[in-house]
């Protein structure tokens, strides 16, 4: 089975500051990890995925993320946000069976 | 269509009362999934269909949530006896197939409010 835990339930930022969302993964088996996006009151829109490759992977947004295989993480990063980027943020992964699994996500509120 | 589809966008019902929530997902995704989303809370998983066969039900709460897939199309999500501890929101998402491990792409969501 997989997990995936997110450190952080909510992040306040000012405007034009940077943004990082911490994710931890749990599987015995290979997964591709995913975030995902959701704007009040509206579903999920993918932000970026990370298959295969390299390990950094840019997204929507100006948003990216790193695969570190070793520590097991896909941490989100956003060198400037702005108040637009107000919304929670998910980070899932999938493995054999196609089963989405979720982490519990991330409040980002931006400040002005 | 363009999107996955979902209905009705809002549903509210008494308690005890059945509800239908349906899903048209992206034509030709063969897998769908159904998730729950109660406020302030994560992404709960329900089942997963491949085609018109689910191999995954196991996020099922209860034998009062049942769920069927017909043509390997649209999805009706069934709720009996409906609790006040079922309102949530209801996402259905679809991706193309088990092999191929893409992204799965999200309806708006159906908010269920038991009265």
């Amino acid at each position: 089975a997989q997990s995936v835990t997110q450190l952080d339930s909510q992040v306040p930022v000012f405007e034009e500051a940077p943004v990082e969302l911490r994710c931890n993964y749990s599987s015995s088996v290979s997964v591709y990890l995913f975030w995902y996006v959701q704007y009040p009151n509206q579903g999920l829109q993918l932000l970026l995925k990370y298959l295969s490759g390299s390990t950094l992977v840019k997204g929507i947004n100006g948003f990216e993320a790193e695969f570190n295989k070793s520590q097991t993480s896909f941490h989100l990063r956003k060198p400037s946000v702005h108040i637009s980027d107000t919304a929670e943020y998910f980070c899932a992964v999938q493995a054999a069976g196609n089963k989405l699994t979720f982490g519990g996500g991330t409040r980002v509120l931006v400040k002005p | 269509g363009a999107g996955v589809s979902q209905s009705p966008s809002n549903k509210v019902t008494e308690k005890g009362k059945d509800v239908e929530l349906r899903c048209d997902p992206i034509s030709g995704h063969t897998a769908l999934y159904w998730y729950r989303q109660s406020l302030g809370q994560g992404l709960e998983f329900l089942i997963y269909f491949q085609g018109n066969s689910a191999p995954d039900k196991s996020g099922l709460p209860s034998d009062r949530f049942s769920a069927e897939r017909t043509g390997g199309s649209v999805s009706t999500l069934t709720i009996q006896r409906t609790q006040q501890e079922d309102s949530a929101v209801y996402l259905c998402a679809s991706s193309l197939g088990d092999r191929r491990r893409t992204e799965a792409f999200f309806g708006q969501g159906t908010r269920l409010t038991v009265v």
